[in-house]
């Protein structure tokens, strides 16, 4: 049962570059989230989905994009790549239920370097 | 909206000592309580999670929580730690009827001294 994939592992990016982080799960779970992570700040939410169709934005969605098409796929986009963009990324999911109380999967992360 | 603040960005303990992760949070109605662990290069794993049952929550790895309402606090703790416990900890929030978010903590770095 392979979870959370994300990919890329790692990825440079030049300033005004886009790029797609790609995110899939396999354990039909409706919710999916995309994190970013910096040091001392902890996770701060992007986007979510409460299932395919249906995106929302989270805490700091600016300079990122979304789309859940299928139950399993939920790729982040960054469109003109920036220096504050340098992050770790996380994309995690929760199966059905109050999401509250679930408990998130993580992925492995994608560390980005814009330069 | 809720908040956590973890005391200590940075905690050190010798091998075979207590740990002690701090955890206060906010919250204008009954949250749910998360710790997560990090090892270096891997995503979060849930270590316990706090959902209104038992104020003491036990989590794997001898780690436990308690749930004190009083002081806002959900402290983490472990009676003797180990060298595989070096990881970050990261205390989280959410509530009933919140949707779908989940603050975290800033994060606490644990090292363990042999």
């Amino acid at each position: 049962n392979a979870g959370v994939t994300q990919t890329p592992k790692f990825r440079i990016l030049k300033i005004g570059q886009s790029m797609t982080l790609q995110c899939t799960q396999d354990m039909n779970h409706n919710y999916m989230y995309w994190y970013r992570q910096d040091p001392g700040m902890g996770l701060k939410l992007i986007y979510y989905s409460v299932g395919a169709g249906i995106t929302d934005k989270g805490e700091v969605p600016n300079g990122y994009n979304v789309s859940r098409s299928t139950t399993e796929d939920f790729p982040l986009r960054l469109e003109l790549a920036a220096p504050s963009q340098t992050s770790v990324y996380f994309c995690a999911s929760t199966p059905p239920g109050d999401p509250g109380a679930n408990v998130l999967t993580f992925g492995a992360g994608s560390r980005l370097t814009v330069l | 909206a809720q908040s956590v603040t973890q005391l200590g960005s940075h905690v050190s303990v010798s091998e075979g000592a207590l740990v002690l992760l701090r955890c206060n949070y906010s919250s204008s109605v009954p949250p749910y309580l998360f710790w997560y662990v990090q090892y270096p290069n891997q995503g979060l794993q849930l270590l316990l999670k706090y959902t209104s049952a038992a104020t003491l929550v036990k989590g794997i790895n001898g780690f436990e929580a308690e749930f004190k309402k009083s002081e806002t606090s959900f402290h983490l703790t472990k009676p003797s730690a180990h060298m595989s416990d070096a990881a970050e900890y990261f205390c989280a929030v959410s509530v009933r009827g919140g949707g779908n978010m989940l603050t975290f903590g800033g994060g606490t770095r644990l090292m363990v001294k042999p």
